[in-house]
């Protein structure tokens, strides 16, 4: 099945800090991924949908300044936290889909454990 | 998208099957039923997906009732593996957002 990739698995690092995390569609091309935030106990929270070639939309509340999206290819999107401070610590988790057809399946990475010191 | 409801959690002995009940009485037309599942400290695993008929693969089934405004996911044979907690999302064709509910924790119990 569809694979998605994402990289680093586990990052902890001071505050201030700027942190990029990557995910890649392995084995086909989306135009669309997806980047969510997941605190503990909790359910997953959507946080913006990455578009390649294009800007991303964010979903309310969420500061696209402190979230920086690039989808610069059919395979890859990053997220970058911008000066990280211990309240962005949380498991971050992306997603992709293979086509434009709303009845394809998202396929999610093993998400990524950012811890803020 | 349409809401969906489904109880916080459910035990289920292992081997036997594990049916897991979503209520999405708003659905409309146009809205597909998913299901996907999130190991502890892992991305949520896609599981099934339907519109009306009921589907099965390799992984579950899913019944959907005809008036669609509920359905089940069966786990046939339930193994410690599949404790985690299920998801019943309901979406729309063109909008390809998931929003995640608080889902069913699932504990299989030796």
């Amino acid at each position: 099945g569809a694979v998605v990739s994402q990289h680093p698995s586990r990052v902890i690092c001071k505050s201030g800090t700027s942190v990029k995390i990557e995910c890649r569609s392995l084995d086909f091309q989306a135009t669309t991924m997806f980047w969510y935030r997941q605190f503990p106990k909790q359910s997953l929270m959507l946080m913006a949908t990455s578009n390649e070639g294009s800007k991303a939309t964010y979903e309310q509340g969420v500061e696209k300044d402190k979230f920086l999206i690039n989808h610069a290819s059919l395979t890859l999107s990053t997220l970058t936290v911008t000066s990280a401070h211990p309240e962005d610590s949380s498991f971050y988790i992306c997603s992709a889909t293979e086509g434009g057809l709303g009845n394809q399946p998202q396929h999610f990475g093993d998400g990524t454990r950012l811890s803020i010191l | 998208d349409a809401k969906t409801t489904q109880p916080p959690s459910m035990d289920c002995a292992e081997g036997r099957a594990a049916n897991l009940p979503c209520n999405h009485s708003t659905i409309s037309g146009n809205e597909y039923v998913y299901w996907y599942r999130q190991i502890h400290s892992q991305g949520p695993q896609y599981i099934i997906h339907g519109l009306k008929n009921n589907e099965t693969n390799e992984m579950a089934s899913l019944i959907i009732t005809e008036d669609r405004k509920s359905s089940t996911l069966i786990l046939p044979h339930a193994t410690l593996r599949d404790t985690a907690v299920y998801y019943c999302i309901v979406r729309v064709e063109v909008n390809e957002k998931l929003t995640f509910g608080t889902g069913t924790r699932l504990t299989i119990i030796p």
